[in-house]
C-alpha cells in the first residue's frame, strides 16, 4: 500500500531550527512536495524534490534519499509565523499526490 | 501567477439542501482540477480528480452521485454536495494543474457548515 509518515507535533523556539522527516511508500514515484497550511487556509506549496539532495529556499531547505524513501523539511530562523501545519506529500506513478497526515509545529518565544 | 479561486469561501445551509461551490483558475488554463475534504486535525483527502471535458474520477469510498463534479471549461470546476447532511460539514479545497506541469495551485477553500 501507499504511506506516507510524519510526526504529529513537533514544537521549537523562536530563531532556532526545526527539521520536520518525512518517510514514504508509494507506488512509483515522481517528486516528493511540502506544503505549509495554516489553520482554516489553504496548503501553499514550499518545495518539489525529484532528485537526491538537499534544495535552499531562504529559510527553508528540503532534503531527499529516493533510496531510503526518505525527505526532510529544514527550517531556519524560527519565526512566530512558521506556526502551521506542514504537509509532506509524493506524487505516485499515475501523478497523483499521496498526503502524508501533516506535522503541526508550533513556536513558543 | 497561477491564482486559483473558490466561491462562496464559507457556506451555511440546512439538511437537505444543495450546495455548489466553485473553483476557478484566473490566470492559466487548468486541464486538471483536484478536490480535496479535510476534517478538522486531519489531512487532505483526494475525493476526485476532474479533467475538462470528461467524467470525474472519484477515489473509492466518495459517493458520485453525491458529490456531482463538472468541469465544463478550461478553467472552471464545480463541486455540488447534494442532500447535504451535517457529517459533511468540512473544509472543501480545489486545486488545478496546467497541462505538463507538476505542481498543483490551490484555491482558498471553502467551509461548508451543514445544520
Amino acid at each position: 500500500g501507499q504511506n506516507i509518515d510524519q510526526p504529529t507535533e513537533m514544537t521549537a523556539t523562536e530563531g532556532a531550527i526545526v527539521q520536520i522527516n518525512c518517510t514514504y511508500q508509494t507506488s512509483g514515484f515522481n517528486g516528493l512536495f511540502w506544503y505549509q497550511q495554516h489553520a482554516g487556509e489553504a496548503p501553499t506549496f514550499l518545495s518539489y524534490n525529484v532528485l537526491d539532495g538537499l534544495e535552499e529556499k531562504g529559510r527553508f531547505s528540503s532534503f531527499l534519499s529516493r533510496s531510503k524513501g526518505y525527505s526532510y523539511l529544514l527550517l531556519k530562523e524560527l519565526q512566530m509565523k512558521d506556526s502551521a501545519s506542514y504537509l509532506c506529500a509524493c506524487m505516485d506513478s499515475n501523478y497523483q499526490l499521496i498526503w502524508g497526515a501533516g506535522t503541526k509545529l508550533i513556536i513558543k518565544p | 501567477g497561477a491564482v486559483v479561486s473558490q466561491h462562496p469561501s464559507r457556506v451555511i445551509c440546512k439538511s437537505g439542501t444543495s450546495v455548489k461551490i466553485e473553483c476557478r483558475s484566473l490566470d492559466f488554463q487548468a486541464t486538471t482540477m483536484f478536490w480535496y475534504r479535510q476534517f478538522p486535525k486531519q489531512s487532505l483527502m483526494l475525493m476526485a480528480t476532474s479533467n475538462e471535458g470528461s467524467k470525474a474520477t472519484y477515489e473509492q469510498g466518495v459517493e458520485k452521485d453525491k458529490f456531482l463534479i463538472n468541469h465544463a471549461s478550461l478553467t472552471l470546476s464545480t463541486l455540488t454536495v447534494t442532500s447535504a447532511h451535517p457529517e459533511d460539514s468540512s473544509f472543501y479545497i480545489c486545486s488545478a494543474k496546467m497541462d505538463r506541469d507538476y505542481e498543483q495551485y490551490f484555491g482558498p477553500g471553502t467551509r461548508l457548515t451543514v445544520t
